[in-house]
């Protein structure tokens, strides 16, 4: 069925330090979303990302979405402590009846930021 | 608003119990749905419900059931709990008229002995 690979699981950085994660699909996709999980906490949406080669930006966070529809990045600009967590893209998943409320979750890259 | 809302955060159950964890959400979404979390899967669809009295199946389906009988409710059951299913489950909803973004509920912890 559709997956959505995310790379990579974990990553440990020094404040101050970039940080980038990667979701890759084989298949084309619709849109893609991102969510960010505080540590004991629950998902929260960030941002969508629908067009080819569409880049999107919040602040220090930087969102693309490849010119095929198969990738996508979040790069986050010299972390601070208050990007610790788990970062999940996700993107509408066509294996459970269509219904666009499906999401296919990537595994996720958990961040810690060293002070 | 208080979003989606789910009870108990927290449960142990012994092998062969049931029980169901509840979830509520106020926003009038058509869609609503239980993701469970287990460390390093990500998020996995249980069910899900497009509307009032229709479930579906997702990708982990077995061992859980649902039902909708209003658009503001949507239990998970668990019939005879298995240590498998320890794990953190989500409720979330979205309305399927904008960008299908889901609003999670806090989480509910679950532990099968």
């Amino acid at each position: 069925g559709q997956q959505v690979m995310q790379i990579p699981q974990y990553q440990h950085v020094q404040e101050g330090e970039d940080f980038t994660t990667y979701c890759n699909s084989s298949t084309t996709l619709s849109n893609i979303q991102w969510y960010k999980q505080r540590p004991g906490g629950h998902p929260v949406f960030l941002i969508q990302l629908v067009k080819s080669g569409e880049v999107k930006k919040q602040k220090r966070l930087t969102f693309q979405f490849g010119e095929a529809k198969k990738n996508s990045s979040l790069h986050i600009t010299a972390t601070q402590t208050t990007d610790v967590g788990t970062y999940f893209c996700a993107s509408a998943g066509l294996n459970y009846g269509g219904s666009q409320g499906n999401l296919i979750f990537g595994k996720g890259t958990k961040l810690s930021v060293k002070p | 608003n208080a979003g989606v809302t789910q009870t108990p955060k927290f449960q142990v159950l012994k092998t062969g119990q049931s029980m169901t964890l509840q979830c509520a959400q106020d926003m009038n979404h058509e869609y609503m749905s239980w993701y469970r979390q287990d460390p390093g899967m990500g998020l996995r669809l249980i069910h899900y419900s497009v509307g009032a009295g229709i479930t579906d199946q997702g990708e982990v389906p077995n061992g859980y059931n649902v039902s909708r009988s209003t658009t503001e409710d949507f239990p998970l059951r668990l019939l005879s709990a298995a240590p498998s299913q320890t794990s953190v489950y989500f409720c979330a909803s979205t309305s399927l008229a904008g960008a299908n973004v889901l609003t999670f509920g806090a989480g509910s912890r679950l532990t099968v002995l």
